[in-house]
């Protein structure tokens, strides 16, 4: 398997607390993505990043932040955390744009 | 409308079948197609990507039909452990950035 893990595999916070979340990865690849599932709903794209410090935003952004300051570590960051923020969230990795090849176990965040 | 549909499921099937089933996408553009499997609780994997030729992979086989926007997964001599949800991903139409459909579940009956 992929050398990809998140961390902490499940949360339960409050509301308004600030929350970060880790992916790590032992595969050097340049691509990682943060991603959340929702019931009904198709994976969408929060953030991702093409390199050390090189980070974009995705389709639902909004209350997320992200950073890498390492090829290896790749961050989101809930500022405030929120109830719709309650969500499975995934990280992946990909040698190329625009195609994850490998996904973390995932994190369960329940944000009550 | 969703930029990819699926037809959510679930498709019971008895081991050894063929099973089928289809995916649209909205985005005309769209230049890059996938399909990945999720087990329960699990991480997406990845399947297959597929190609404008249509490719195949063992007892798995992926087509585009690009004239009606949909792609198509196809699995024959169905396994037990084919069972899983299928995941349909196709470029969308802002900054091409993947799609991701809700995916639709397949479960294999012995």
């Amino acid at each position: 398997d992929a050398g990809i893990t998140q961390s902490p595999r499940h949360k339960v916070t409050e509301t308004g607390t600030p929350v970060t979340l880790r992916c790590h990865q032992t595969e050097n690849h340049r691509y990682m993505y943060w991603y959340r599932q929702d019931p009904g709903h198709g994976l969408r794209l929060i953030h991702y990043s093409y390199g050390v410090k090189d980070t974009d935003k995705g389709e639902v952004s909004d209350g997320y932040s992200v950073s890498r300051s390492k090829t290896e570590d790749f961050l989101l960051t809930l500022e405030s955390a929120t109830s719709s923020q309650t969500s499975v969230y995934f990280c992946a990795i990909g040698t190329v744009s625009n195609q994850p090849q490998h996904f973390g176990d995932g994190t369960r965040l329940s944000i009550l | 409308r969703k930029e990819v549909e699926q037809d959510p499921g679930p498709f019971n099937v008895p081991e050894g079948a063929t099973v089928a089933f289809n995916c649209t996408y909205s985005n005309s553009a769209s230049q890059s197609f996938f399909w990945y499997r999720q087990d329960c609780r699990k991480e997406p994997k990845l399947l297959m990507s597929v190609y404008s030729s249509g490719n195949e992979d063992g007892r798995f086989t992926a087509q585009l039909n690009r004239a009606s926007q949909y792609i198509s997964l196809l699995i024959r001599d169905s396994k037990l452990s084919d069972s899983a949800t299928y995941l349909c991903v196709a470029e969308g139409s802002s900054n091409y950035q993947l799609i991701w459909g809700a995916g639709t579940k397949l479960i294999i009956k012995p």
